[in-house]
C-alpha cells in the first residue's frame, strides 16, 4: 500500500480481555516498530522487527504484551489481560532499514481505551 | 543507553514569527537525526533529517541545525503559519542497534493569530 496501515483505528474492550492490533508496513520495508503513546506524551518504545533479526522486546512493559511479524510484512501487537493502563495509541512505524537509516513512516495509530 | 530529551515542553509563538525547538541526545556516535511533526490525533510525519556529516540542513521554511560537540540538534521554522501548530519530536537510532528510534518527549507548538 501506500502508507503503513493499522487497525482497527479504535478498540474499546473491557478490562481482562485480550486484544490485538494489526500493522500493515509500506512494501520492502524490512524495518518495523511499535510505540506506545499516552495521552499529551512522548512515543514510548515497544518492539523493533529488522528482517531476519531476533526482534528487539526491550521496550515492551510486561509479559502481557507481544508481538509477531510474518516474514516482512504484516505485525500484530497482542496485550492479554489488558488494564486501564494499557489505554493509550498504539503506533506502528516502518521504514527501508539495512545498515543506512532512513526515516520511519508512521501508521495512524489504534487508539486503545479500556474499561 | 541513548536518551533523547527536550528543553522545552511547550512553545507559544505569534504567527509570522519564526520558532526555534530544541533536543538534546546523548550518544556522541549517534549519526542520523530526524524531526517529526504530530497533528492531534495524526501519527508522526517526518518533517525533516540530517546526518552527523552535516552541520546544517535546509527545506521548505525548516532548517535543521547539528551541533556534535555539545550533542544538540534544532529545529527553526520561518514564518510560522497556524497550520505549524502541533508537537515537535526529534528522534535518534540507537547506536549499533539496528536503527531503533528512540523519540523525545515533544514540544506543543502553538501558533498566535
Amino acid at each position: 500500500g501506500a502508507g503503513v496501515s493499522q487497525s482497527p483505528s479504535n478498540k474499546v474492550t473491557e478490562k481482562g480481555k485480550d486484544v490485538e492490533l494489526r500493522c500493515d508496513p509500506i512494501s520492502g520495508h524490512t524495518a518495523l516498530y511499535w510505540y506506545r503513546q499516552r495521552l499529551g506524551q512522548g512515543l514510548e518504545f515497544l518492539i523493533y522487527f529488522q528482517g531476519n533479526s531476533a526482534p528487539d522486546k526491550s521496550g515492551l512493559p510486561s509479559d502481557r504484551f507481544s508481538a509477531e511479524r510474518t516474514g516482512e510484512s504484516v505485525s500484530t501487537l497482542t496485550i492479554q489481560r489488558t488494564q486501564q493502563e494499557d489505554s493509550a495509541v498504539y503506533l506502528c512505524a516502518s521504514s527501508l532499514g539495512g545498515t543506512t537509516n532512513t526515516e520511519a513512516f508512521f501508521g495512524q495509530g489504534t487508539r486503545l481505551t479500556v474499561v | 543507553g541513548e536518551s533523547v530529551g527536550l528543553h522545552l515542553p511547550t512553545l507559544s509563538v505569534q504567527e509570522g514569527d519564526n520558532s526555534i525547538i530544541n533536543c538534546a541526545y546523548s550518544n556522541s556516535a549517534s549519526d542520523y537525526f530526524i524531526w517529526y511533526k504530530q497533528e492531534s490525533g495524526k501519527g508522526p510525519q517526518f518533517i525533516i533529517d540530517i546526518r552527523s556529516n552535516m552541520d546544517k540542513r535546509q527545506g521548505q521554511r525548516v532548517t535543521v541545525l547539528l551541533n556534535k560537540t555539545v550533542k544538540h540538534l534544532s529545529l527553526q521554522i520561518a514564518a510560522t503559519q497556524p497550520g505549524d501548530s502541533a508537537v515537535y519530536f526529534c528522534a535518534v537510532p540507537v547506536y549499533n542497534q539496528g536503527g531503533k528510534l528512540i523519540f523525545g518527549q515533544g514540544t506543543e507548538l502553538s501558533v498566535k493569530p
